[in-house]
């Protein structure tokens, strides 16, 4: 199995800041990444897709780059509505799997 | 836009088969480059993809469970269905249908239904 480690676990933000959540995978995915925003009690929402590609209807302020094993995403001005957990995909191989989560709090 | 409704039982006892259904509109089952996903989140471990049913009709499913799991697609009623057989507490999470669009990334997903496996 393709392991996918974020870092950090969690995170205090104010409004306006600039943001970067780190994910590491087990062995080379290519740019098969794509990253998730959940919210309490709701499903996750894709925000990027191979890598870099943003879901339709997300704002630019979310923005993703990376390849081979080390991904990132980076929110360049924290708005009220990110606080939210943050989780990457992996789908390079035929087992699909996602990373343990980041919790973006409100510092 | 896809939109996708879970339903099934909230409590199922140990050992027992775990049967939910998702409920597609907006979209068919049999579109081609789909790939309709059924994905569970439990607090001890996380968001686990649990398998998914092409609109082809082939299936794929998480090594880890593959011994228990059944996806199947009911083109007639534009639904998919999630088999899970001999059901312990481990099992206890929110089950999500979900879609992929094309391989791998998921933009569409169902509300979620709580799972509890208990006695």
């Amino acid at each position: 199995d393709i392991q996918m480690t974020q870092s950090p676990s969690t995170l205090s933000a104010s409004v306006g800041d600039r943001v970067t959540i780190t994910c590491r995978a087990s062995q080379t995915i290519g740019t098969w990444m794509a990253w998730y925003q959940q919210k309490p009690g709701k499903a996750p929402k894709l925000l990027l897709y191979k890598a870099s590609s943003l879901q339709s209807g997300v704002p630019s302020r979310f923005s993703g780059s990376g390849s081979g094993t080390e991904f990132t995403l980076t929110i360049s001005s924290l708005q009220p509505e990110d606080f939210a957990t943050y989780y990457c995909q992996q789908y390079n191989s035929y087992l699909w799997t996602f990373g343990q989560g980041t919790k973006v709090e409100i510092k | 836009q896809v939109q996708l409704q879970e339903s099934g039982p909230g409590l199922v006892k140990p050992s027992e088969t775990l049967s939910l259904t998702c409920t597609v509109s907006g979209g068919s089952v049999s579109n081609g480059s789909s790939y309709w996903t059924w994905i569970r989140q439990s607090p001890g471990t996380g968001l686990e993809w649990i398998g998914y049913i092409y609109y082809s009709g082939n299936t794929n499913y998480n090594p880890s469970l593959k011994s228990r799991v059944t996806i199947s697609g009911d083109t007639s009623k534009n639904q998919f269905s999630l088999k899970l057989t001999s059901l312990t507490t481990a099992d206890t999470a929110i089950y999500y249908c979900a879609r992929g669009p094309g391989w791998g990334s998921i933009d569409s997903w169902g509300q979620g239904t709580l799972v509890t496996v208990s006695s």
